[in-house]
Protein backbone atom coordinates (compact mmCIF):
# COMPACT_ATOMS: atom_id res chain seq x y z
CA UNK A 1 0.00 0.00 0.00
CA UNK A 2 1.24 3.23 -1.22
CA UNK A 3 2.04 5.56 1.80
CA UNK A 4 2.91 9.35 2.13
CA UNK A 5 3.60 10.57 5.55
CA UNK A 6 4.08 14.21 6.80
CA UNK A 7 5.39 15.42 9.98
CA UNK A 8 7.10 18.42 11.02
CA UNK A 9 4.27 20.73 11.22
CA UNK A 10 3.33 22.97 14.23
CA UNK A 11 2.36 26.77 15.16
CA UNK A 12 5.90 28.97 14.56
CA UNK A 13 6.30 32.64 14.84
CA UNK A 14 7.15 35.01 11.97
CA UNK A 15 10.82 34.73 11.14
CA UNK A 16 10.85 31.16 12.16
CA UNK A 17 12.59 28.15 10.73
CA UNK A 18 10.67 24.61 10.54
CA UNK A 19 11.18 21.64 8.37
CA UNK A 20 8.74 19.35 6.94
CA UNK A 21 9.63 15.87 6.38
CA UNK A 22 7.29 13.13 4.14
CA UNK A 23 8.08 9.56 4.53
CA UNK A 24 7.12 7.02 1.54
CA UNK A 25 6.44 3.74 1.55
CA UNK A 26 4.61 1.26 -0.92
CA UNK A 27 6.25 2.69 -3.81
CA UNK A 28 10.14 3.00 -5.19
CA UNK A 29 10.93 6.29 -4.19
CA UNK A 30 13.92 7.22 -5.80
CA UNK A 31 11.88 6.23 -9.34
CA UNK A 32 9.66 9.20 -9.03
CA UNK A 33 9.78 12.96 -8.67
CA UNK A 34 8.14 14.77 -5.96
CA UNK A 35 6.14 17.76 -4.71
CA UNK A 36 5.15 20.24 -2.27
CA UNK A 37 1.54 21.53 -2.16
CA UNK A 38 -0.16 23.72 0.21
CA UNK A 39 -3.47 25.09 0.71
CA UNK A 40 -4.63 28.07 3.05
CA UNK A 41 -7.66 27.31 4.87
CA UNK A 42 -10.76 28.07 2.39
CA UNK A 43 -8.44 28.85 -0.17
CA UNK A 44 -7.06 26.90 -3.05
CA UNK A 45 -4.06 24.51 -4.30
CA UNK A 46 -0.82 26.18 -4.36
CA UNK A 47 1.89 24.14 -6.22
CA UNK A 48 5.25 25.05 -3.69
CA UNK A 49 8.04 23.05 -4.73
CA UNK A 50 9.30 19.99 -6.63
CA UNK A 51 12.19 18.02 -6.95
CA UNK A 52 12.99 15.76 -10.03
CA UNK A 53 14.83 11.69 -9.34
CA UNK A 54 18.27 13.32 -10.31
CA UNK A 55 17.71 16.42 -7.80
CA UNK A 56 16.87 19.25 -9.62
CA UNK A 57 14.24 21.77 -7.85
CA UNK A 58 11.71 24.22 -9.04
CA UNK A 59 10.09 26.67 -6.22
CA UNK A 60 6.94 28.87 -6.47
CA UNK A 61 7.81 32.60 -6.53
CA UNK A 62 6.22 33.10 -3.06
CA UNK A 63 8.70 30.86 -1.76
CA UNK A 64 11.61 31.07 -3.74
CA UNK A 65 14.88 31.64 -1.73
CA UNK A 66 13.15 30.43 1.79
CA UNK A 67 12.05 27.26 1.10
CA UNK A 68 14.01 24.71 0.39
CA UNK A 69 13.33 20.66 -0.90
CA UNK A 70 15.47 17.91 -0.49
CA UNK A 71 15.42 14.35 -0.42
CA UNK A 72 16.96 11.53 1.26
CA UNK A 73 17.20 7.83 -0.91
CA UNK A 74 18.02 6.00 1.68
CA UNK A 75 15.47 6.84 4.15
CA UNK A 76 13.22 7.36 1.15
CA UNK A 77 12.14 10.55 2.91
CA UNK A 78 10.95 14.20 1.10
CA UNK A 79 11.97 17.16 3.22
CA UNK A 80 10.74 20.51 3.01
CA UNK A 81 13.06 23.35 4.76
CA UNK A 82 10.79 26.41 5.20
CA UNK A 83 12.81 29.73 6.57
CA UNK A 84 11.64 33.22 7.32
CA UNK A 85 8.66 31.78 7.85
CA UNK A 86 5.23 34.61 7.13
CA UNK A 87 1.82 34.25 8.20
CA UNK A 88 1.00 34.28 4.28
CA UNK A 89 3.02 31.10 4.60
CA UNK A 90 0.03 29.29 6.67
CA UNK A 91 -1.39 26.11 5.29
CA UNK A 92 -1.79 22.54 5.13
CA UNK A 93 1.71 21.37 3.09
CA UNK A 94 0.71 18.08 1.16
CA UNK A 95 3.61 15.82 -0.70
CA UNK A 96 2.90 14.30 -3.40
CA UNK A 97 4.21 12.04 -5.91
CA UNK A 98 4.66 12.31 -9.53
CA UNK A 99 4.19 8.84 -11.28
CA UNK A 100 4.64 10.51 -15.02
CA UNK A 101 3.49 9.71 -18.30
CA UNK A 102 5.34 9.78 -21.17
CA UNK A 103 4.22 9.80 -24.83
CA UNK A 104 5.90 12.01 -26.90
CA UNK A 105 5.59 14.89 -23.60
CA UNK A 106 5.48 14.13 -20.22
CA UNK A 107 3.09 14.97 -18.43
CA UNK A 108 2.92 15.43 -14.28
CA UNK A 109 0.70 12.43 -12.73
CA UNK A 110 0.12 13.58 -9.30
CA UNK A 111 -1.03 10.62 -7.91
CA UNK A 112 -0.08 9.57 -4.84
CA UNK A 113 -0.78 11.95 -1.60
CA UNK A 114 0.09 12.53 2.03
CA UNK A 115 -2.71 13.47 4.73
CA UNK A 116 -0.86 16.93 5.11
CA UNK A 117 0.69 18.53 8.08
CA UNK A 118 -0.61 22.21 9.56
CA UNK A 119 1.74 24.91 9.46
CA UNK A 120 0.57 28.05 11.44
CA UNK A 121 2.99 30.86 11.54
CA UNK A 122 1.51 33.33 14.48
CA UNK A 123 2.76 36.05 16.85
CA UNK B 1 4.38 31.96 -14.73
CA UNK B 2 1.06 30.99 -16.34
CA UNK B 3 -2.34 31.93 -14.84
CA UNK B 4 -5.04 29.40 -14.76
CA UNK B 5 -8.83 30.53 -14.56
CA UNK B 6 -11.47 28.43 -13.87
CA UNK B 7 -15.22 29.00 -14.57
CA UNK B 8 -17.91 28.45 -12.85
CA UNK B 9 -15.99 29.25 -9.15
CA UNK B 10 -18.87 27.36 -8.50
CA UNK B 11 -22.00 25.23 -9.30
CA UNK B 12 -24.91 23.57 -7.95
CA UNK B 13 -26.74 20.68 -9.89
CA UNK B 14 -29.34 17.77 -9.65
CA UNK B 15 -28.26 14.09 -9.46
CA UNK B 16 -28.39 12.67 -12.65
CA UNK B 17 -27.32 15.99 -14.21
CA UNK B 18 -24.12 16.69 -16.43
CA UNK B 19 -21.58 19.18 -15.45
CA UNK B 20 -19.04 21.19 -17.60
CA UNK B 21 -15.92 23.01 -15.55
CA UNK B 22 -13.89 25.24 -18.03
CA UNK B 23 -9.89 25.93 -17.39
CA UNK B 24 -8.01 28.45 -19.50
CA UNK B 25 -4.84 29.15 -19.65
CA UNK B 26 -3.01 32.33 -20.15
CA UNK B 27 -0.69 30.91 -22.94
CA UNK B 28 -0.96 27.50 -24.79
CA UNK B 29 0.10 24.71 -22.68
CA UNK B 30 -0.15 21.59 -25.47
CA UNK B 31 -2.31 19.19 -23.36
CA UNK B 32 -0.59 19.35 -19.97
CA UNK B 33 -3.17 19.81 -18.02
CA UNK B 34 -4.72 17.49 -15.53
CA UNK B 35 -7.78 17.95 -13.43
CA UNK B 36 -8.28 17.12 -9.41
CA UNK B 37 -10.69 16.42 -6.97
CA UNK B 38 -10.60 17.76 -3.52
CA UNK B 39 -13.46 16.74 -1.05
CA UNK B 40 -13.30 18.67 2.18
CA UNK B 41 -10.53 17.44 4.79
CA UNK B 42 -9.00 15.18 1.97
CA UNK B 43 -6.34 15.37 -0.30
CA UNK B 44 -6.66 15.86 -3.86
CA UNK B 45 -7.05 13.03 -6.11
CA UNK B 46 -6.24 12.81 -9.85
CA UNK B 47 -8.93 12.37 -11.92
CA UNK B 48 -7.52 13.24 -15.67
CA UNK B 49 -3.96 13.77 -17.17
CA UNK B 50 -2.85 15.30 -20.57
CA UNK B 51 -6.10 16.91 -20.69
CA UNK B 52 -8.44 13.54 -21.52
CA UNK B 53 -6.72 10.75 -20.44
CA UNK B 54 -8.61 9.24 -17.24
CA UNK B 55 -6.46 7.94 -14.85
CA UNK B 56 -6.83 4.30 -13.44
CA UNK B 57 -10.09 3.79 -11.26
CA UNK B 58 -11.86 6.78 -12.07
CA UNK B 59 -15.47 6.04 -12.52
CA UNK B 60 -16.05 7.17 -16.87
CA UNK B 61 -18.41 9.65 -16.32
CA UNK B 62 -15.46 11.58 -15.87
CA UNK B 63 -13.65 13.13 -18.95
CA UNK B 64 -11.55 15.82 -19.79
CA UNK B 65 -11.16 17.70 -23.45
CA UNK B 66 -8.97 20.54 -24.95
CA UNK B 67 -5.57 21.66 -26.05
CA UNK B 68 -3.92 24.96 -25.90
CA UNK B 69 -5.39 27.26 -23.89
CA UNK B 70 -8.88 25.74 -23.27
CA UNK B 71 -9.83 22.76 -21.45
CA UNK B 72 -12.99 21.16 -20.11
CA UNK B 73 -13.98 18.52 -17.60
CA UNK B 74 -17.27 16.73 -17.65
CA UNK B 75 -19.21 14.75 -15.18
CA UNK B 76 -21.80 13.04 -16.91
CA UNK B 77 -24.66 11.78 -15.08
CA UNK B 78 -23.88 13.13 -11.60
CA UNK B 79 -23.56 11.67 -8.45
CA UNK B 80 -24.04 12.45 -4.79
CA UNK B 81 -20.50 11.52 -4.44
CA UNK B 82 -19.41 14.07 -6.19
CA UNK B 83 -19.91 16.67 -4.52
CA UNK B 84 -16.40 18.02 -3.82
CA UNK B 85 -14.08 21.04 -5.59
CA UNK B 86 -12.46 20.38 -8.78
CA UNK B 87 -8.82 22.03 -9.66
CA UNK B 88 -6.69 22.35 -12.82
CA UNK B 89 -3.24 22.29 -12.94
CA UNK B 90 -0.94 23.03 -15.69
CA UNK B 91 2.20 21.10 -15.91
CA UNK B 92 3.59 22.57 -19.11
CA UNK B 93 6.00 24.59 -17.05
CA UNK B 94 7.56 25.87 -13.80
CA UNK B 95 5.82 27.17 -11.52
CA UNK B 96 3.09 24.97 -11.56
CA UNK B 97 -0.14 26.50 -11.39
CA UNK B 98 -3.30 25.52 -10.57
CA UNK B 99 -6.57 27.09 -11.08
CA UNK B 100 -8.56 28.88 -8.21
CA UNK B 101 -11.15 25.91 -7.97
CA UNK B 102 -14.98 25.07 -8.92
CA UNK B 103 -17.31 23.93 -5.78
CA UNK B 104 -19.45 21.90 -6.99
CA UNK B 105 -22.84 20.88 -5.19
CA UNK B 106 -25.74 18.76 -5.46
Amino acid sequence: EVQLLESGGGLVQPGDSLQLSCAASGFTFTNYPMAWVRQASGMGLEWVSYITRGGDTYYADSVQGRFTISRDTSKNTLFLQMNRLRAEDTAIYYCTADVGFCSGPCYALFDYWGQGALVTVSS
Amino acid sequence: AIQMTQSPSSLSASVGDTVTITCRASQAIRKDLGWYQQKPGKAPKLLIYAASSLQSGVPSRFSGSGSGTDFTLTITSLQPEDIATYFCLQDFSFPLTFGPGTKVNI
